[in-house]
């Protein structure tokens, strides 16, 4: 099974409201990233936090990370429709001396006009 | 600035055919990787190179092979395509110390 479970699988708002997308993971890890995918292309890194942060900002972007619970959340603030993506959390483990990253199956965020 | 390129960009097979995906990436980065995404699911890693002249097997490798080129260059090769490789393929760079990862814009690859 997976290491990152995001939830929920998908996410229908008007624009203007928040969104906040839930990941919980298995294993401790080195750090946990967040990265966003537009239909039909590839990942974009979004945001990095370390496993001794426990919550990071960037734009209107905000991600918490709990390691006693496993679990991460990421917030995007007044959101608009240009939004609309996928969301995957990946957590980097140890692995053969470099950081494996292990992908949820993603939340799928619509942001309505 | 290119970043992580691949191609081809679609692609149809039969069943038994072979086929090389291909990856560069101008970023001077040490690490390569090659997922593949399901509906549904996310990404899984098929290989991995963590640098030049080394590669390991991810999560599914059944089916594929791989070679790092060069520092720029890692390929993907389907010898015998299967129905359950319809996917689409990822390729990904990144800086060993922080891997945060690149991604080029992927392969749809159908097999009949």
């Amino acid at each position: 099974s997976q290491q990152g479970e995001e939830d929920p699988q998908a996410l229908s708002i008007q624009e203007g409201e928040n969104a906040t997308m839930n990941c919980s993971y298995k294993t401790s890890i080195n750090n946990l990233q967040w990265y966003r995918q537009n239909s039909g292309r590839g990942l974009v890194h979004l945001i990095l936090i370390r496993s001794n942060e426990r919550e990071k900002h960037s734009g209107r972007l905000r991600v918490t990370l709990d390691t006693s619970k496993k679990s991460s959340s990421l917030l995007i603030t007044v959101s608009r429709a240009a939004d609309t993506a996928s969301y995957f959390c990946a957590t980097a483990l140890s692995s053969g001396g470099y950081n494996k990253l292990i992908f949820g199956a993603g939340t799928r965020l619509a942001v309505h006009p | 600035n290119a970043g992580v390129t691949q191609t081809p960009k679609f692609q149809v097979l039969k069943t038994g055919q072979s086929m090389t995906l291909q990856c560069a990436q101008d970023m001077n980065h040490n690490s390569m990787y090659w997922y593949r995404q399901d509906p549904g699911m996310g990404l899984r890693l098929i290989y991995y190179s963590a640098s030049e002249g080394t590669t390991d097997k991810g999560e599914v490798p059944n089916g594929y092979n791989v070679s790092r080129l060069n520092k720029r260059e890692f390929s993907l090769r389907l010898e015998s395509a299967a129905p359950s490789q319809t996917s689409v393929y990822f390729c990904a760079s990144s800086d060993s110390f922080k891997n945060i990862q690149y991604f080029g814009a992927g392969t749809r690859l159908s097999v009949l």
